[in-house]
């Protein structure tokens, strides 16, 4: 069995601070995929990144980076310098290889305050 | 641009009332799925097609059904809903398997803008 887990439900902050969300799994699976979504109020679900089991490298895009730590099994996710179009809800999900079913996180609430 | 598209945006209907809700994409992708997300909840899967093989979750309940006529469109009916059923629908695809194919496997799934639905 896998599973998601996002301790922080709500996160706030204030614009420009950087901030942290946390994501934690669990799987047995050697070989897996872990992912970070974004969903807006507009409630359409956007897609951020995927890294496989295999591949620890940190990635960094502009204001955004990921640290995927298997020895801790975490996938955590940065804003640095974080802005208003930044609030939102966000979603840490994994996939085992051979599967095609997501295991969610529960989700974590970001709400930048200007 | 290759998208997932879910038409109506927003839909209402009366309660019993059959409502079927509509998923299109160019992305070529063999598996579709249908998430049902209320608020402040996680996306729970309902069931996704695999090519053209229909995979029900256990805990989804009978009242909704899903077609996949052809490897762009994907539906979703509701045969009779209940106030319980209002919440956003998401459709997503992806192509994860292993079948041969000219294009590398896209193991992340893409999601549509959501139809949210009421109940009345």
């Amino acid at each position: 069995a896998q599973k998601v887990t996002q301790a922080q439900t709500e996160i706030s902050v204030v614009e420009k601070e950087d901030v942290t969300l946390d994501c934690v799994y669990e799987t047995r699976d050697t070989t897996y995929y872990l992912f970070w979504y974004k969903q807006p109020p507009s409630g359409e679900l956007v897609f951020l990144i995927r890294r496989n089991s295999f591949d620890e490298q940190n990635e960094i895009s502009g204001r955004y980076s990921w640290n995927f730590q298997k020895s801790t099994s975490s996938f955590n996710f940065t804003i640095t310098t974080s802005q208003v179009v930044d609030s939102a809800v966000y979603f840490c999900a994994l996939l085992n290889f051979g599967n095609e079913k997501l295991t969610f996180g529960t989700g974590t609430r970001l709400t930048i305050i200007p | 641009d290759a998208m997932v598209i879910q038409n109506p945006r927003y839909q209402v209907t009366q309660f019993g009332k059959p409502v079927t809700l509509s998923c299109s994409q160019t992305l070529n992708h063999n598996v579709m799925y249908w998430y049902q997300q209320k608020s402040s909840q996680a996306p729970k899967l309902l069931f996704h097609y695999y090519d053209k093989d229909f995979n029900n979750e256990a805990d989804t309940p009978d009242n909704f059904q899903s077609r996949r006529p052809n490897t762009s469109f994907c539906f979703l009916d509701i045969r009779s809903p209940g106030l319980g059923d209002a919440a956003m629908y998401l459709c997503a695809t992806s192509s994860p398997g292993d079948i041969p194919r000219a294009t590398p496997p896209t193991y992340e799934q893409y999601f549509g803008p959501g139809t949210r639905l009421t109940v009345t």
